[in-house]
């Protein structure tokens, strides 16, 4: 299974929205999560089961989709996002399918 | 608090190797799958090996089978990686993550800080 995400690079002023794509091969159904990771630290849970947001993070943050589309939008850019986000899915073998990433940048 | 402490890596050069430990401290630990994820230097996120909690499954990425053992002692709570006959292409920081259950498949809800393992002669 391949997980690609869109664009490779997001370039966004801070306030304004950010839209992410992540699309599966094969059937993924909700078992999608996303992960930010910015330089030098390691990845943090975002979002589980394609829509639930994990503990502590932020609102602005939401996830859509199932099967094998699947949205990040983040509602109001602040400072603290630009990062690299990772979509996973985990409901087909084998266990940790990671998209290539997507890296918000500041516009 | 959940917590994930990587250690032992370090610079080997082709066709050694090296242990991976990671120390887990703030859940249930034989209750879930422990992960290891790396990633290559300006590259993205590879799955690599996973212990399941419970039964204990072993599962491994093509490109470590043979060559890497995952390995747990749920007494200590503590993971290890034994990577044996280490190619260039191993060169990356090598993450322990906990499993949302425990089984092998699922997402990863905590990470450790990563530890760095660099291959080269």
């Amino acid at each position: 299974i391949v997980m690609t995400q869109s664009p490779a690079t997001l370039s966004v002023s801070p306030g304004e929205r950010a839209t992410l794509s992540c699309r599966a091969s094969q059937y993924v159904s909700s078992n999608l999560a996303w992960y930010q990771q910015k330089p030098g630290q390691a990845p943090r849970l975002l979002i589980y089961g394609a829509s639930t947001r994990a503990t502590g993070i932020p609102a602005r943050f939401s996830g859509s989709g199932s099967g094998t589309e699947f949205t990040l939008t983040i509602s109001s850019l602040q400072s603290e996002d630009f990062a690299v986000y990772y979509c996973q899915q985990y409901n087909n073998w084998p266990p940790g399918t990671f998209g290539q990433g997507t890296k918000l940048e500041i516009k | 608090e959940v917590q994930l402490v990587e250690s032992g890596g370090g610079l080997a050069p082709p066709g050694e190797s090296l242990r991976l430990s990671c120390a887990a401290s703030g859940f249930t630990f034989s209750n879930y799958a422990i992960s290891w994820v790396r990633q290559a230097p300006g590259k993205g996120l590879e799955w690599v090996s996973t212990f399941s909690g419970g039964e204990g499954n072993i599962n491994y990425a093509d490109s470590v089978k043979g060559r890497f053992s995952i390995f747990r002692d749920n007494s200590k709570n503590m993971l290890y990686l034994q990577m044996n006959s280490l190619r260039v292409e191993d060169t990356a920081v090598y993450y322990c993550a906990k499993g949302d259950t425990v089984t092998t498949l699922g997402y990863f809800d905590c990470w450790g800080q990563g530890i760095l393992v660099t291959v080269s002669s």
